[in-house]
This record gives structure tokens, C-alpha cells and sequence, in this order.
């Protein structure tokens, strides 16, 4: 049974934190994302990774920054926590190929900053 | 700008009864599309898809039809069960530049 694992279900942090989120998959897929997730706005794109080491911005980077030192683990942190990122955020994984670009998600941290 | 929308944010239907969802795009570049339900507490899973050169595709119960003409993709559900209320998110990529635009989710709920 192929898995998107993060590592929270849920977090509460403080306004100002640093904030990991860590995402693990183990399907050898090249393609690691970051979403975030709000009510009637759908899924945002954060970052992406094709690659180790490699990343590319999303549609809301702002905020964010990620790690990609391993192919199978994909971290999204919060440099400065604020209330604003409070939402739900999911990662997901996808194969480097054009023929299928379905994408495996995990089962999302829901990140509460006070 | 490009969006996927959806055009009803919810869905009640009775037990038994079809279901259809729909899903507007506006990217005309977009290749492939993916339909994901989400239940609660879990991320989206994938259950069907359609490539831009293909207008339905039917799997288990659910069928995708996609008209590029006027940029609409649709899911239907056959027999719409319990299992089956969660929100339902449309997908579509343009698969030569990485780029997943998803909808903003229908939710379906079914009446037993």
C-alpha cells in the first residue's frame, strides 16, 4: 500500500514560531508538493520538488520555504508563524512522467497558530 | 486568469439516485484531468481521470465526461451510496509545465 506520511495530524503553534511540517512518501516519485487547503478556495500550491534539492514556487509561496535533502521527505516550513497560515496543509506526491500525473496525498496537518 | 470552478458548492441527492458534479476550466492548454474525493479527516484521493484527446472515460460506478468545446468536465456517480458523501475536487494540468490547478470542491451529501 504505496503512502504519503506527515508527521502531524494536528499542531497548534504561537504567532512567531519556526514551523516544520514533514512529509515522507515511499513510492520513489520524483514530484513532492505542498498544499494548502481553505474553506471554498480549494488546494493552493505553496512549493513543488522535482528533485532533490530542487524547488520551484507555487502560486502563494509567500511565507514559506521548503527542503528537499532526500527524494522520499519533502519539508514546508514557516519561518515566522502567523494567524493567517492557519489552515489545513496537505502534501502530495507524483510520478516524473507525462503519461500519468496523479498525484498521492497525505493526510494533512491541520496547522492552528495563535 | 486561469481557474477551475465548480458550479454547485453542494450536492444532496438520495440514496440510490445518480450524481453528477460539475467543473468548469478555462486553460485550454490543460491536457489531463483528474477528479479526487476527499473524505473527512483524509486527503484527496484519486478516482478517475481523462486525457484532453479522450471526451468519457467510466470506471466503477463513475463516469467522466469532458467537453473541450465549451471547457466542462463532469463526474457521474451511478447509484450514489452513503460511502460516497465527501467533497469532490476537479483537476486539470497542463502536463508540460507541472501545473495542477484544482477547483474549490464540491461537497456531496447523500440521504439514506
Amino acid at each position: 500500500d504505496v503512502k504519503v506520511t506527515q508527521s502531524s495530524r494536528y499542531l497548534v503553534k504561537r504567532t512567531g514560531e519556526k514551523v516544520f511540517l514533514e512529509c515522507v512518501q515511499d513510492m520513489d516519485h520524483e514530484n513532492m508538493f505542498w498544499y494548502r487547503q481553505d474553506p471554498g478556495l480549494g488546494l493552493r500550491l505553496i512549493y513543488f520538488s522535482y528533485d532533490v534539492k530542487m524547488k520551484e514556487k507555487g502560486d502563494i509561496p509567500e511565507g514559506y520555504s521548503v527542503s528537499r535533502e532526500k527524494k522520499e521527505r519533502f519539508s514546508l516550513i514557516l519561518e515566522s508563524a502567523s494567524t493567517n497560515q492557519t489552515s489545513m496543509y496537505l502534501c502530495a506526491s507524483s510520478r516524473l512522467t507525462d503519461l500519468n500525473t496523479e498525484a498521492f496525498f497525505g493526510q494533512g496537518t491541520r496547522l492552528t497558530v495563535v | 486568469g486561469e481557474s477551475v470552478g465548480l458550479h454547485l458548492p453542494t450536492l444532496s441527492v438520495q440514496e440510490g439516485d445518480n450524481s453528477i458534479i460539475n467543473c468548469a476550466y478555462s486553460n485550454s492548454a490543460s491536457d489531463y484531468f483528474i477528479w479526487y474525493k476527499q473524505e473527512s479527516g483524509k486527503g484527496p484521493q484519486f478516482i478517475i481521470d481523462i486525457r484532453s484527446n479522450m471526451d468519457k472515460r467510466q470506471g466503477q460506478r463513475v463516469t467522466v465526461l469532458l467537453n473541450k468545446t465549451v471547457k466542462h468536465l463532469s463526474l457521474q456517480i451511478a447509484a450514489t451510496q452513503p460511502g460516497d458523501s465527501a467533497v469532490y475536487f476537479c483537476a486539470e494540468i497542463y502536463t508540460g509545465g507541472f501545473k495542477t490547478i484544482f477547483g474549490a470542491g464540491t461537497r456531496l451529501f447523500v440521504k439514506a
